[in-house]
């Protein structure tokens, strides 16, 4: 089955950094998605995003399916920013993995 | 629109009972699937319900089954409760299955003892 590796595993930043978080995939997918959850379980789903590039405020997402990967991109980091990310994709939503992020004030 | 929803948010149960948990979608989307979260395996998918019928279907043993209503509410079954059933349980609802945009209701918490 398709494999779904994230990176880096564990980030800590201050308030107001930048970071980017990366997703690939063994094998192309037609749906990647990328969710935060916070620290209640609630998944959110910030980007449905199969290809190209997508903004919402301080967060954008990119896919580059010929390759296989994904990055997430969070800028101006908020202590509410804190959380585990997950990229997930494929017919049966493979989920990777997550990126848990904290951001210290 | 509200969101999806799923009671209940927390259960203790005991080795060997079986629960029951339920999903209620957001209005006009036809699909819920069902995921499994533990700190050991992680996110894993259970299976996926559309209009009704069982579309896919992950690796999970036979204890653990699902049924959809025509209302689109779904509801899970574990039978047979293990140790290992220690989960947080989520369903996703969407307009089309995993392909499209799912969004995920908050959870039960389920604890086997």
């Amino acid at each position: 089955g398709i494999q779904v590796e994230q990176s880096p595993p564990d980030l800590i930043l201050q308030e107001g950094a930048n970071s980017t978080l990366r997703c690939n995939f063994s094998d192309s997918v037609n749906n990647l998605q990328w969710f935060h959850q916070n620290p209640w379980g609630q998944l959110i789903n910030l980007f449905y995003i199969p290809s190209g590039t997508k903004q919402n405020g301080r967060l954008s997402a990119t896919t580059v399916a010929t390759e296989r990967y994904s990055l997430l991109y969070i800028s101006s980091s908020q202590t509410t920013d804190s959380g585990v990310y997950f990229c997930a994709g494929a017919q049966k939503l493979v989920f990777g993995q997550g990126t848990r992020l904290t951001i210290n004030p | 629109k509200a969101g999806v929803t799923q009671t209940p948010r927390y259960l203790i149960k005991t080795r060997g009972q079986q629960v029951t948990l339920s999903c209620s979608p957001i209005s006009g989307h036809r699909s819920v699937s069902w995921y499994q979260q533990t700190p050991g395996q992680g996110l894993q998918f259970l299976f996926e319900y559309f209009s009704e019928t069982q579309r896919n279907k992950g690796n999970f043993p036979g204890r653990f089954s699902g049924r959809q209503f025509s209302n689109s509410r779904s509801e899970m079954n574990v039978s047979t409760l293990e140790l290992g059933d220690s989960a947080l349980y989520l369903c996703a609802s969407s307009l089309g299955g995993a392909v499209t945009k799912q969004y995920f209701g908050p959870g039960t918490r389920l604890t086997v003892t």
